[in-house]
């Protein structure tokens, strides 16, 4: 079956521009997470998306950065006012249910480049 | 100080070793531990997950779990060229948010012909 798919693929933007990114979760999957990957730093959880419960935004590196997931399945990441180290790659992931230790299930990711 | 602390190589080794890759920690409430494989230009996969301390094999592949320690390894045997990937060592607590993976910052391996 179809996987996680994020959209776009690549994204250049200059400094100052707002973005959106797309993230579609694997269909009956329940639970959704933002990820960064940046240079050296390794994945960084920004924010987890469980049912109809409020989100988990613990992650969320500034208040430029927001999500929402309408409908229980896709997800818009929109980071507004984006600066130079917002470049990175935005890789979104689902599981099944949210259960703690459940394998989550990774898209290809977004690359952003902030110029 | 990062909660997960990994070697991010670059590890280079000829087809056909044994190939240890190693993870500490300092959170002593992990209680779920995975390794993730991730290929150039794409996003990661679970190859391991082991649940509390003790070892857990599948094919070539054996994962480690050093409670006491705070340390973690996956070995790989017989490795091969498609093994050339990143390899993420990830883990979640067992209090809090039931699924936000703590990750390494990745070892990025290399198997030569």
């Amino acid at each position: 079956g179809a996987g996680v798919s994020q959209s776009p693929s690549n994204k250049v933007t200059e400094k100052g521009k707002d973005v959106e990114l797309r993230c579609d979760p694997i269909s009956g999957h329940t639970a959704l997470y933002w990820y960064r990957q940046s240079l050296g730093q390794g994945l960084e959880f920004l924010i987890y998306f469980q049912g109809n419960s409020a989100p988990d935004k613990s992650g969320l590196p500034s208040d430029r950065f927001s999500a929402e997931r309408t409908g229980g399945s896709v997800s818009t990441l929109t980071i507004q006012r984006t600066q130079q180290e917002d470049s990175a790659v935005y890789l979104c992931a689902s599981s099944l249910a949210g259960q703690r230790g459940e394998t989550q299930y990774f898209g290809p990711g977004t690359r952003l480049l902030v110029l | 100080q990062k909660e997960v602390e990994q070697d991010p190589g670059p590890l280079s080794v000829p087809e056909g070793a044994i190939v240890s890759l190693n993870c500490t920690y300092s959170n002593s409430a992990f209680q779920y531990f995975m390794w993730y494989r991730q290929y150039s230009r794409k996003g990661p996969e679970l190859l391991m997950y082991t649940y509390s301390s003790g070892n857990k094999e599948d094919g070539r592949f054996t994962a480690q779990v050093d409670k006491s320690s705070k340390y973690i390894s996956l070995f790989i045997r017989d490795s091969q060229p498609s093994d050339s990937a990143t390899y993420l060592c990830a883990m979640i607590p067992n209090t809090g948010t039931a699924s936000k993976l703590t990750f390494g910052t990745g070892t990025r391996l290399q198997v030569t012909l």
